[in-house]
Order: structure tokens, then sequence, then C-alpha cells
């Protein structure tokens, strides 16, 4: 079946430090990737995607791997500040026909401590 | 409108009532979602509207559930006969359109409960 898998267990990070995040996936061939954050109380909201054919992606303070062997995804965020305190999930479509079918981890919090 | 605006955001309901949840999308988005989450678990997929295209339902648990989107714009997930299995935070995105570029844009999201 398939399976998305992040690490339930809360990452407790101090401020400064890197905050690196694991995303593994069986049985789909995505076509591309995306992180969210959310915030309790809040819905997602969309952070970053990259596509199969893409290693890297950066956007400021945040960048993600995509290693389509390994079927993983990693999710750094450096130089970590206490806002940055939120549960992270990432999501996959299956196949380019399946695009409106995001399917999503259950997500990895991050608390990050002055 | 500026983001997603779903409603009511709290419902409490008795077992066996029908409710109505509302979503309103970011205008000129075409694409539409609906999704819930239950405490601590992850997003369960429910259904989603792309334009004037037939809607994909294959995420919808049971024939309790049913959703339709007016005029390419607001949505309403109705859910009949509600079980308390169905208590859940209910999430609606909208999105330019259907494809790998665009990420997804969500509501606060309802959150129901059934009594």
């Amino acid at each position: 079946s398939q399976k998305i898998e992040q690490n339930s267990e809360a990452l407790n990070i101090q401020e400064g430090k890197t905050a690196t995040l694991t995303c593994n996936y069986t049985n789909y061939s995505p076509a591309y990737l995306q992180w969210y954050r959310q915030d309790p109380g809040r819905g997602p909201v969309f952070l970053l995607l990259i596509r199969e054919n893409e290693k890297e992606k950066r956007k400021e303070r945040l960048k993600v791997t995509f290693d389509t062997t390994l079927k993983q995804s990693l999710f750094h965020i450096t130089a970590s500040q206490p806002a940055d305190s939120a549960t992270y999930l990432c999501a996959l479509a299956a196949t380019t026909d399946s695009w409106g079918k995001l399917q999503f981890g259950a997500g990895t919090q991050v608390v990050v401590t002055p | 409108g500026a983001g997603v605006s779903q409603s009511p955001s709290n419902k409490v309901t008795e077992k066996g009532k029908d409710v109505e949840l509302r979503c309103d999308p970011i205008s000129g988005h075409t694409a539409l979602y609906w999704y819930r989450q239950s405490l601590g678990q992850g997003l369960e997929f429910l259904i989603y509207f792309q334009g004037n295209s037939a809607p994909d339902k294959s995420g919808l648990p049971s024939d309790r559930f049913s959703a339709e989107r007016t005029g390419g714009s607001v949505s309403t997930l109705t859910i009949q006969r509600t079980q308390q299995e169905d208590s859940a935070v209910y999430l609606c995105a909208s999105s330019l359109s259907l494809g790998e570029n665009y990420g997804y844009t969500f509501g606060s999201g309802t959150r129901l409960t059934v009594v």
C-alpha cells in the first residue's frame, strides 16, 4: 500500500541550529513533492515545491532535497528561530494525472527553543 | 477575498443530524479541494473540483458525504446522518489551477464535533 512517513516524534532544537526533517514514501512515483507548515488551529501553509527532476530547492532559510532513488525528501530549516516552531507536512501527488489528490504525511512537530 | 474562508469555524451537532460546511475560495482559483484532519492524523483527501470538469469524489468515505460547487466558486460539503466518527477538522483549499506549479491555499477549517 502507499505510505508517506514522517517522524512522529517532535524535533526539539536550539535557536540558531539547523532542523532537518525527513519524508519517506513507498509505492509512489511522485511527479512532485510539496512541504507545508501548520500552526495549531490553522490550515497548512504552502512553503516549497520540488519536482522529480530537481535535486534541491531553496527559499530563504529553507532547503528541500528530493531523492527519487531513496524515495525520500529532506527539509532543512537553517538558523532556526522560535517563530519556526510548528508542524511541517510533506505532501505528494502520485502521478501527473492525480495532481488534485495530494496525499499528506502526518507531519513532524518542530520546537525551537531560545 | 484575500484568503480561503470557511464557515462555520466550529460546529457541534447531534448524531444523526445533517450538517453543511461552506468554503469560499480565493477569487479566480479554479481548483478547490476538501480534506479532513482527525486529531493527530494526517490530512485525508475527500474531493476536488477543477473548473467545469466532473469532480473527483474518490476520497469521500461514504454516500453520506456529498459536495457541490456552485458557479465555479463557493463549495458546500454536506454530511448526512452524522456519526461520531465524522468528528474532525474539515479543511478546504484552493489553487490557481490544477497542476504541479500550484501550492494549495488552505482555510482555517471547520471543527466538527458529533455528540
